[in-house]
């Protein structure tokens, strides 16, 4: 069984100020993929990032960064320099992958992270 | 390019009836796949689709079930609906061969 713990239901903060959304996953697969998704208030769920379960550099794009460490199966979230903008709810999601998980294309979420930048 | 888009945006039933949710992937796309958001919640796995049939199932009863066309769009269709079915239904296409799931806008579902 797969799981994604979101530990952090709210997390408010000051513009500018950083911060960091924590995600912690459970799986028996030895492929699988992390994801991150956005959701504003319209609902739309908005891809962020994809990484492999080999693949453990950390990624920065702008004011994003991801934390990926398989010893302590956590993917965390950080955002530098917050903006009102990035408001929204976020959420950490996971599938297994490989050949022995085709047909196995699921998405499983944790529950989110609302994050509200206070101007 | 198009995205994935579903139809209609907001919907309201009342207990026991029938409804159907559309969906449209995003060009190119092969597989869909639903989920449903409550209030609050991450969105759950109902079903996917591939080549028109149902290829994998989350933890959902029978009332929900789905249809893919030849086109690749495809229907959710909940039975006998409950108070419980009103939430957020997404819909998210992709390629067979890539993992990254493109979400439409979802159709929220509100049942009195």
């Amino acid at each position: 069984a797969q799981k994604v713990t979101q530990a952090q239901t709210e997390i408010s903060v000051v513009e500018k100020e950083d911060v960091t959304l924590d995600c912690v996953y459970e799986t028996r697969d030895t492929t699988y993929y992390l994801f991150w998704y956005k959701q504003p208030p319209s609902g739309e769920l908005v891809f962020l990032i994809r990484r492999n379960s080999f693949d453990e550099q950390n990624e920065i794009s702008g004011r994003y960064s991801w934390n990926f460490q398989k010893s302590t199966s956590s993917f965390n979230f950080t955002i530098t320099a917050s903006q009102v903008v990035d408001s929204a709810v976020y959420f950490c999601a996971l599938r297994g992958g490989g050949k022995a998980n085709f047909g196995n294309e699921k998405l499983t979420f944790g529950t989110g992270t609302r994050l509200t930048i206070i101007p | 390019d198009a995205g994935v888009t579903q139809s209609p945006t907001h919907l309201i039933k009342t207990r026991g009836q029938q409804v159907t949710l559309r969906c449209s992937p995003k060009s190119g796309h092969d597989t869909v796949s639903w989920y449903q958001q409550a209030l609050g919640q991450g969105p759950q796995f109902i079903f996917q689709y591939y080549e028109e049939e149902e290829r994998q199932r989350g933890n959902f009863p029978d009332r929900f079930s789905g249809h893919q066309f030849p086109n690749y769009s495809s229907e959710l269709n909940v039975n006998a609906l409950l108070l419980g079915d009103s939430a957020l239904y997404l819909c998210a296409s992709s390629l067979t061969r890539d993992n990254e799931q493109f979400f439409g806008p979802g159709t929220r579902l509100t049942v009195l």
